[in-house]
């Protein structure tokens, strides 16, 4: 079955220490994916995507992630926190048929002044 | 462009009801999926459709859910006869064939008390 996993639905990080939020994907055909962001109250917003283009992509907000087939993961990345950034951050994957969506569990990022 | 479009924002409702939930997708977005999100479960996908045909509906919980979409800018999903355990907020989001990418409304919280 094809699916995404992110571990860790709880994440806490001091403001300005390094973000770091684990998505991995299990499908034989490289996949497309995304970082969706959901603030309090309000839908679900594209962080980023991922399309073959190349394996960094850079997203709003001065998040970044990186695909590695490799390893079949898709973590997403921010060098510095900000109290901002507190969220809900959902990683996606699509593939080109069907245009479904599949989301992983999400993960609550909490930043710590 | 005004994104995706759902009402109501909030609805406040006794068991037994029906609820009427709308979206109005993107214009030009051929694809319209429902969300349901829920503290449980997350974001489940209950139905979603291509141009205006309903394609998915495996994630529809029960009978009591149906959803409808007479045209291109507008669908609605109707739960009746409503219970407390259909409390969540529910999500419309529209995309374009090719492009790959979710936008999301910005939800309907249905409480069902």
């Amino acid at each position: 079955a094809q699916s995404v996993t992110q571990l860790g639905s709880h994440v806490s990080v001091s403001e300005g220490a390094l973000v770091l939020l684990r998505c991995n994907y299990s499908s034989s055909v490289p996949p497309y994916l995304f970082w969706y962001v959901q603030y309090p109250n309000q839908g679900l917003q594209l962080l980023l995507k991922y399309t073959s283009a190349a394996t960094l992509v850079k997203g709003i907000n001065g998040f970044e992630a990186e695909f590695k087939k490799s390893e079949t993961s898709f973590h997403l990345t921010k060098p510095s926190a900000h109290m901002s950034d507190a969220a809900e951050y959902f990683c996606a994957v699509s593939w080109e048929t069907g245009n479904q969506f599949y989301f992983g569990t999400g993960t609550s990022l909490t930043v710590i002044p | 462009d005004a994104g995706v479009i759902q009402s109501p924002r909030h609805e406040v409702t006794e068991m037994g009801q029906e609820v009427t939930l709308r979206c109005k997708p993107i214009s030009g977005h051929d694809y319209l999926f429902w969300y349901r999100q829920t503290m449980m479960r997350g974001l489940e996908l209950l139905i979603y459709f291509n141009n205006n045909v309903p394609i998915d509906d495996s994630g529809m919980p029960e009978d009591r859910f149906s959803a409808k979409m007479p045209n291109a800018s507008f669908s609605t999903l109707k739960i009746q006869p409503s219970e407390p355990r259909d409390s969540a907020v529910y999500f419309c989001a529209s995309s374009r064939a090719g492009a790959n990418v979710l936008t999301f409304g910005a939800g309907s919280r249905l409480t069902v008390l």
